[in-house]
C-alpha cells in the first residue's frame, strides 16, 4: 500500500527566506505527483504537477522536483512571502488509475 | 465558470440522522471524486466514479452511498450518520489526462460536517 509521508508537520520562516518541504512515498511504482496548497477553511489549489517521467516543474517561485528512485519530491518556495502562508499536501497516483493517495502537509507560516 | 461547487458548506446532525452532500462542477470533467479530511489523517478517498453511470469504492466507503446523477453532479449521501463521521468533505473532479489516465483535480470549498 502506497503511503505518503510529509515532514515536517509545520513549519515557521521569516519573510524573504527561501525554504524546502518534502514528501516522501513508499511505492517508486507512480504515474505522477501533485503539490497542492490549502488556505484555512478553503478547499486545495493544484500548485504543480511533476509526470513520472520528469524531474522538475517550475511555476514562478515554486519548483517542484521529483526523485522516483529514492521516493522523494520536494517543493521549494523561493523569497518566501507572509501570502505563501498555509498547508501544502503532496499526493501520488499510482499509474493510471484514478485514485490520489495524499499525504498529511505541512503547515507553514511565513512571519513579517 | 464556477468551477466545484458543494452544498451546504456547515451541516450539524444527531446521531442516526441521514443528509445528502451535494456537489456540481461545470467545467464538463468526467470523473468525480469525494474525500473526506480528518486532522493528522490527510485526505483520504471515500468514493469517486470515473465517468457518468460508474462509481466506485475508495479507501474508506463504509456508511456512505454516492449517486452520479449526470457528468454535471455527484452526491454522498449518509444514511444513518455517526460521531465517527465528523469531518470536512471536499468534492474533486477531474478531465481526462494522458494515456487515459485523469491528471489535476480541482477541488471545491467543502462542507463541514459534525456529527453529534
Amino acid at each position: 500500500k502506497q503511503e505518503v509521508t510529509q515532514i515536517p508537520a509545520a513549519l515557521s520562516v521569516p519573510e524573504g527566506e527561501n525554504l524546502v518541504l518534502n514528501c516522501s512515498f513508499t511505492d517508486s511504482a507512480i504515474y505522477n505527483l501533485q503539490w497542492f496548497r490549502q488556505d484555512p477553511g478553503k478547499g486545495l489549489t493544484s500548485l504543480l504537477l511533476i509526470q513520472s517521467s520528469q524531474r522538475e516543474q517550475t511555476s514562478g517561485r515554486l519548483n517542484a522536483s521529483l526523485d522516483k528512485s529514492s521516493g522523494r519530491s520536494t517543493l521549494y518556495i523561493a523569497a518566501s512571502q507572509p501570502g505563501d502562508s498555509a498547508t501544502y499536501l503532496c499526493a501520488v497516483k499510482p499509474g493510471t488509475a484514478s485514485k490520489l493517495t495524499f499525504g498529511t502537509g505541512t503547515r507553514l507560516q511565513v512571519t513579517l | 465558470n464556477a468551477g466545484v461547487t458543494q452544498t451546504p458548506k456547515f451541516q450539524v446532525l444527531k446521531t442516526g440522522q441521514s443528509m445528502t452532500l451535494q456537489c456540481a462542477q461545470d467545467m464538463n470533467h468526467n470523473s468525480m471524486y469525494w474525500y473526506r479530511q480528518d486532522p493528522g489523517m490527510g485526505l483520504r478517498l471515500i468514493y469517486y466514479s470515473a465517468s457518468e453511470g460508474t462509481t466506485d469504492k475508495g479507501e474508506v466507503p463504509n456508511g456512505y452511498n454516492v449517486s452520479r446523477l449526470n457528468k454535471r453532479e455527484f452526491s454522498l449521501r449518509l444514511e444513518s450518520a455517526a460521531p465517527s463521521q465528523t469531518s470536512v468533505y471536499f468534492c474533486a473532479s477531474s478531465p481526462p489526462g494522458l494515456a487515459g489516465g485523469t491528471d489535476t483535480q480541482y477541488f471545491g470549498p467543502g462542507t463541514r460536517l459534525t456529527v453529534l
